[in-house]
């Protein structure tokens, strides 16, 4: 079984610029989710995706950042425009069940490093 | 105050040694428990998650859950330089669907 893909592994913009980021989760897998982690700072929440709807956008920082997923497979998380302190590791995990059925916890992707200068 | 609460360490143990890793949560609501590995430049990868207080083992690893005191405990016997990694708690309410993590501990064994 393929694992959760995110692409760019690493991207480095000025600040101003357009970035997108692609996150392809394991087949079958309804429940996506972004997460980001900045310098010195715990892993948080960024939003929670079940099939192409959005369940929980709770943690979206502002309306720079915009998330999608078309057609309920892959999902993008487009920052626009890119700011110095958007810079982090953003990852995306799956899991195909929710609440407390599940005890296998979220797959997470490797992630994407994001440097904005 | 962060919802959990985590020591980023570096710890550094030699191989063999018992490593104790600990997170304080505040939030009583939490009731899902999790530990995470990330390797470098990797995802977070899990390795226990457990529900109720007390103890799960599974080969080296213990997970110890007081929700008493809210805390948890994660301790690796044996403990070997392919451990050397980030180590991250997470918790959740019933809802499972937003994980709040610790900022993670940094463990390096050495051989």
């Amino acid at each position: 079984e393929a694992g959760v893909t995110q692409f760019p592994s690493h991207s480095v913009i000025e600040k101003g610029q357009t970035v997108t980021l692609r996150c392809d989760p394991i087949s079958g897998h309804d429940n996506l989710y972004w997460y980001r982690r900045v310098m010195g700072k715990e892993i948080k929440f960024l939003l929670h995706f079940v099939k192409e709807s959005k369940q929980d956008e709770s943690g979206m920082p502002n309306n720079r950042f915009l998330a999608e997923r078309t057609g309920g497979t892959y999902s993008t998380l487009k920052v626009q425009p890119a700011e110095l302190e958007d810079s982090g590791v953003y990852f995306c995990a799956s899991s195909q069940d929710t609440l407390r059925d599940s005890s296998s916890g979220y797959t997470f992707g490797s992630g994407t490093r994001l440097t904005v200068v | 105050q962060k919802e959990v609460e985590q020591d980023p360490g570096p710890l550094s143990v030699p191989e063999g040694a018992i490593v104790s890793l600990n997170c304080t949560y505040s939030n009583s609501a939490f009731q899902y428990f999790m530990w995470y590995r990330q390797y470098s430049r990797k995802g977070p990868e899990l390795l226990m998650y457990t529900y109720s207080s007390g103890n799960k083992e599974d080969g080296r690893f213990t997970a110890q859950v007081d929700k008493s005191s809210k805390y948890i405990s994660l301790f690796i016997r044996d403990s070997q330089p392919s451990d050397s990694a980030t180590y991250l708690c997470a918790t959740h309410t019933y809802n499972f669907n937003k994980f709040y993590f610790g900022s993670g501990t940094k463990l390096n064994v050495k051989p």
